[in-house]
């Protein structure tokens, strides 16, 4: 089974703090993204990377960059943190490169619940 | 991608089959359904997907109309780790974006 693993369940940082998520997956997908999920907003997509270095803005991109130094690993920043990144953040992969292969099922982590105080 | 439409909750009594049901009138010929699922401080689970024809795997089958204007997951028999939230989405096959939108799903509670 593919495994996604998100380095952290529940993260407390402080506003103004620069905030690392880290995700890795073993099954050597091209494609990962990075989410937040809050309440009554459903599922939005932050950032997404379908190779190494590469990246492409998801929906709600501002306050963060990403990361993808190596396939397996791509990692969430956030810059200064603020109080209205405090969500559940989820990182997903999947097969396939770009528009292709867009109907491979993405496998999601378990989450990190921030915090920003 | 195009719109979708399930009840906001159903009831199941353990080990009885569920039947979950999506309208998605508006289904262009490229997409594809997906369904996922949240398990309560977990995040999404792929269950299965499809186009035309009705499709099983180890967690559920995915029977879709004839003209393809709505779907329904069956999960054959309930078990107490099957309540959650479950998400019919509908996906184009040239999405470049390759994102998932989900709307409010359907969220199952199961009865022991």
């Amino acid at each position: 089974d593919v495994k996604v693993t998100q380095s952290s369940r529940y993260l407390v940082k402080r506003t103004g703090e620069k905030v690392f998520l880290e995700c890795v997956q073993d099954m050597d997908h091209e494609n990962m993204f990075w989410y937040r999920q809050d309440p009554g907003l459903g599922l939005r997509l932050i950032y997404f990377s379908y190779d190494v270095k590469m990246k492409e803005k998801g929906d709600i991109p501002e306050g963060y960059s990403v990361s993808r130094e190596k396939k397996e690993r791509f990692s969430l920043i956030l810059e200064s943190a603020s109080t209205n990144q405090t969500s559940m953040y989820l990182c997903a992969s999947s097969l396939g490169r770009g528009g292709v292969g867009t109907n491979q099922p993405q496998h999601f982590g378990d989450g990190t619940r921030l915090s920003i105080l | 991608d195009a719109k979708t439409t399930q009840p906001n909750s159903m009831e199941s009594n353990e080990e009885e089959p569920v039947h979950l049901p999506c309208n998605h009138s508006t289904i262009s010929g490229t997409d594809y359904i997906h369904w996922y699922r949240q398990l309560p401080s977990q995040g999404p689970e792929y269950v299965i997907h499809g186009l035309t024809s009705n499709v099983n795997n180890r967690m559920a089958s995915l029977a879709i109309a004839e003209d393809r204007k709505s779907s329904t997951l069956i999960l054959h028999r309930a078990t107490l780790r099957d309540a959650a939230v479950y998400y019919c989405i509908l996906r184009d096959s040239w999405d470049a974006g390759n994102m998932l939108t989900f709307g409010g799903g359907t969220r199952l509670m199961v009865k022991p």
